[in-house]
């Protein structure tokens, strides 16, 4: 158990949609990282919160959004929902706000979309 | 640009064998760390092993160990007395100072055999 929790752990939707996915950090952690895995891929980064403030963006949609409220938790919005969108999106969390921390994953949500 | 090759899509090992997953990064950093994340068939993402480049021992675990050639740009993961819930997919990953996001490799399917 990482420490990093994540909810739901499956959602199922359909096109249109607009969904939104919690993450709670380790305790300690300030930074919060999202990332999405579709079927059989590498991890795509999509952004990064470091207490509070947008720190980084990665090859995020416009149609997702995100951020991290002052008790550390983090969301991460998704709209407009296309079947392409079906996938594994992680949180992370680290201690600081350098790369160079070590990222430590939660278990997932497995969002389907139909 | 910065980047992670994992050359070996799948491997396979035996019980009780050794196995290695080989690693290799381009960056132009100093300042880094290496990572092996396994993720076993639940999709969970699980830090196996980190190695700071700043240190020439390489970083062991248990089972698990690396061999960091840092002017090769290598840093392969070396599993001994491999058991059967060792089977996952390896990833590589890679991060600096300079930027905020880790950088993963493609990586490798494991699946040790009984």
């Amino acid at each position: 158990d990482s420490g990093v929790t994540q909810t739901p752990k499956h959602l199922i939707t359909a096109t249109g949609q607009r969904v939104t996915l919690r993450c709670s950090p380790r305790s300690g952690d300030l930074s919060v990282y999202w990332y999405q895995q579709s079927l059989d891929q590498g991890l795509q980064f999509l952004i990064q919160y470091y207490n509070g403030e947008e720190r980084a963006k990665g090859n995020i949609l416009e149609r997702f959004s995100a951020q991290q409220f002052p008790d550390l938790h983090s969301e991460l919005n998704l709209s407009s929902l296309e079947l392409g969108d079906s996938a594994l999106y992680f949180c992370a969390s680290s201690v600081g706000r350098v790369n160079t921390d070590t990222q430590y994953f939660g278990p997932g949500t497995r969002l389907t979309v139909l | 640009a910065q980047t992670v090759t994992q050359s070996q899509p799948e491997m396979s090992v035996q019980e009780a064998e050794t196995v290695t997953l080989s690693c290799t990064y381009d960056t132009s950093e100093n300042n880094y760390y290496l990572f092996w994340y396994k993720q076993p068939p639940s999709r969970q993402m699980i830090l196996v092993i980190r190695q700071e480049a700043y240190k020439q021992q390489n970083a062991t675990e248990n089972r698990f160990s690396v061999n960091f050639q840092k002017a090769a740009k290598s840093f392969s993961l070396k599993i001994s007395d491999s058991q059967l819930g060792d089977t996952a997919m390896y990833f590589c990953a890679f991060g600096t100072s300079g930027t905020y996001k880790y950088i993963f490799g493609t990586g490798t399917r494991l699946k040790v055999l009984a």
